[in-house]
């Protein structure tokens, strides 16, 4: 089964902050994904990459970096938190096939509180 | 790029009666709807999912509608159970493109509350 671990459930950070949020997946996924998710807007997502030290923004990159040195780990920062980052953030995987999607695995999800 | 809408953003039912939940997308070129169930406080899974080469797919309890011309998809649940109860997302993205092919724009989910 494949498992998509997230480094923590509950994280609470201080505006201004420099936040870490790490991944790990443990089965060969090209592709790894950072969403945020928010009540009435979905899932949105942030960063994704597809091959090691690739990364490809999402639809709301702004304010996140993110790292891919490593297949199985994917790490999503902010720089400088904000109170509009506090949020729930998904990380998922998926193998890579160029003809068809595959199916995303998804983390537990980190909730983030930036006070 | 992608803009995927969602309704209603919640829906109460009897148990034994049908649920539907509607999307539309904008993109007349995504190839590929999931959908997604998240459980009360756990991770988003895989429930169903469609290609634009069909027009309906069905899986037990579920079943899902693709209109292209229209560009919307729906997800019928029949005889809801109250382990139907969820957050349901709908998504959709276009296949075939490295990179882009994976990358799923979500709607706005629907809170689906099964009553007993």
């Amino acid at each position: 089964d494949v498992k998509v671990t997230q480094s923590s459930r509950y994280l609470v950070k201080r505006t201004g902050e420099k936040v870490f949020l790490e991944c790990v997946q443990d089965m060969d996924h090209e592709n790894m994904f950072w969403y945020r998710q928010d009540p009435g807007l979905g899932l949105r997502l942030i960063y994704f990459s597809y091959d090691v030290k690739m990364k490809e923004k999402g639809d709301i990159p702004e304010g996140y970096s993110v790292s891919r040195e490593k297949k199985e780990r994917f790490s999503l920062i902010l720089e400088s938190a904000s109170t509009n980052q506090t949020s729930m953030y998904l990380c998922a995987s998926s193998q890579d096939r160029e003809e068809s999607n595959e199916k995303l695995f998804f983390g537990s999800g980190t909730q983030l509180s930036v006070l | 790029g992608e803009n995927v809408e969602q309704h209603p953003s919640t829906l109460s039912v009897q148990e034994g009666d049908s649920a539907v939940i509607k999307c539309t997308y904008s993109d007349s070129a995504s190839n590929y709807f999931p959908w997604y169930k998240q459980e009360l406080g756990k991770r988003p899974q895989l429930i169903i999912d469609i290609r634009s080469n069909v027009g309906e797919k069905k899986d037990q309890r579920i079943a899902v509608t693709l209109n292209k011309t229209a560009k919307h998809f729906s997800l019928h649940i029949t005889e809801t159970q109250p382990e139907d109860s969820a957050v349901y997302f709908c998504a959709a993205s276009l296949e075939g493109i490295k990179a882009a092919g994976n990358k799923l724009t979500f709607g706005g989910g629907t809170r689906v509350l099964v009553k007993p």
